[in-house]
């Protein structure tokens, strides 16, 4: 079945530390990319997105994905965690017209 | 960038029981989609929201306990029937923007079915 897989379920990183969400899909064809960020409490948020072009976006808050066709891959990256970046991540990829979201990854930033 | 609301913001609910949740978007949204947010969960897609016709369902999703409307552009309704516990969750409301193909979120309808 198509699906969207995020490996990461939980990560735990002390502030300052790099981070990488993986994210990978098995849809074929044209896909847009998201990845979204849901604080405690608190509705979605976009962080980035890709829908073409530069394979490398930049998006808010200082995060950053990479956009791999061949390994049909869209991880998130962040240079230096700060505790407010504690949050679930959501990787989202819309094939057709829908979203489709993967599992989220919970990401505990220790102080 | 659209706006979405939803009414209510949450409810609780006895079994049995159905609670339809009201979603208004702005005209920039072309397409609606109804999603559902478990307690600690991921989002799962519903549905997509028909203008005119019936919605287009999501596999393990039925019409008959989730009947949606969507009578205009900018209007739907998801209705959540014969309501178990099991229904506990956030549903929320997308819509996908026609200019700048940007999806966006209700702020969601938080139902505790007791």
């Amino acid at each position: 079945a198509q699906s969207v897989s995020q490996h990461n379920h939980h990560v735990i990183l002390s502030e300052a530390a790099s981070l990488e969400l993986g994210c990978n899909y098995s849809y074929g064809g044209t896909v847009n990319l998201f990845w979204y960020v849901q604080y405690p409490g608190q509705h979605l948020q976009l962080l980035l997105k890709y829908f073409s072009g530069d394979p490398l976006v930049k998006g808010i808050k200082g995060f950053e994905a990479e956009f791999i066709k061949s390994k049909f891959s869209f991880n998130l990256r962040k240079p230096s965690v700060q505790w407010s970046d504690t949050a679930e991540y959501f990787c989202a990829v819309r094939p057709n017209n829908d979203m489709r979201f993967g599992a989220g990854t919970r990401l505990t930033v220790k102080p | 960038s659209a706006v979405i609301s939803q009414k209510p913001s949450r409810d609780i609910c006895q079994r049995g029981t159905s609670l339809t949740i009201q979603c208004q978007v702005d005209s920039q949204v072309t397409m609606m989609f109804w999603y559902r947010q478990q307690p600690g969960q991921s989002l799962t897609l519903i549905a997509t929201a028909n203008q005119g016709s019936e919605a287009t369902y999501e596999s393990g999703f039925v019409i008959d306990k989730f009947p949606i409307s969507r009578p205009n552009l900018t209007f739907s309704t998801l209705t959540v029937s014969n309501m178990s516990p099991e229904d506990s969750s956030i549903y929320l409301c997308s819509g996908t923007s026609g200019r700048d193909y940007e999806q966006y979120f209700g702020p969601g309808t938080r139902l505790t079915v007791t």
